[in-house]
């Protein structure tokens, strides 16, 4: 099945820093998303790009899908992006394989 | 419009009891998928439903899970005889008839612990 490695597996910032995460595919696939998971568990989805680029306020995401890999940007961080953001894939509509995530800390 | 509504929100079972999980999907939806978030790791597929009808079971444990989701009522993930392994997040998901590719939406999951 698909691989998925996310980078960094941690990242400290403080607040209004910018920031990259990572994401690569082992293989192409249809269906890419970027989920963000609060300190209460709950998981957001962020972006639905299977390829060019999104923006969402001071969110934005990048797929290179012919590279397989994917981008997401936060910009001017809060201490309410804190949490954990998964990126996930798949060739199907709903069979997604997650990545094991980037613990974000934002600190005031 | 509600979100996909999942409940009991937490859920404490010992060993050998039965868990029972239910989801009821956005307005609209006939599509439900379950995932399993095991501690300090990312989502699994574990199960795609669509009303009555199983479409792809291929990330369920071979024994004590199954799922339903009726012509009635919300999709049940059940769990029998339950072991501590089973202790996750459970999350649902659901989307319209189309199947067409679309963000997934989680609900807030059910947090089961085995004691």
């Amino acid at each position: 099945g698909i691989q998925v490695e996310q980078s960094p597996p941690d990242l400290i910032l403080q607040e209004g820093a910018n920031s990259t995460l990572r994401c690569n595919f082992s293989d192409s696939v249809n269906n890419l998303q970027w989920f963000h998971q609060n300190p209460w568990g709950q998981l957001i989805n962020l972006f639905y790009i299977p390829s060019g680029t999104k923006q969402n306020g001071r969110l934005s995401a990048t797929t290179v899908a012919t590279e397989r890999y994917s981008l997401l940007y936060i910009s001017s961080s809060q201490t309410t992006d804190s949490g954990v953001y998964f990126c996930a894939g798949g060739g199907s509509n709903y069979k997604l394989t997650f990545g094991k995530g980037t613990l974000l800390t934002v600190n005031p | 419009n509600a979100g996909v509504m999942q409940n009991p929100r937490h859920l404490v079972r010992r060993r050998g009891q039965e868990a029972r999980l239910r989801c009821s999907p956005m307005k609209g939806h006939s599509h439900v998928y379950w995932y399993r978030q095991l501690p300090e790791e990312g989502l699994k597929f574990m199960v795609y439903l669509q009303k009555e009808n199983i479409i792809d079971e291929s990330g369920m444990p071979k024994e004590r899970f199954s799922a339903e989701f009726p012509k009635e009522g919300p999709s049940i993930l059940r769990i029998q005889q339950v072991v501590r392994g089973d202790s996750a997040a459970y999350f649902c998901a659901s989307s319209p008839p189309a199947g067409t590719f679309s963000p997934l939406h989680f609900g807030n999951g059910t947090r089961l612990t085995v004691t």
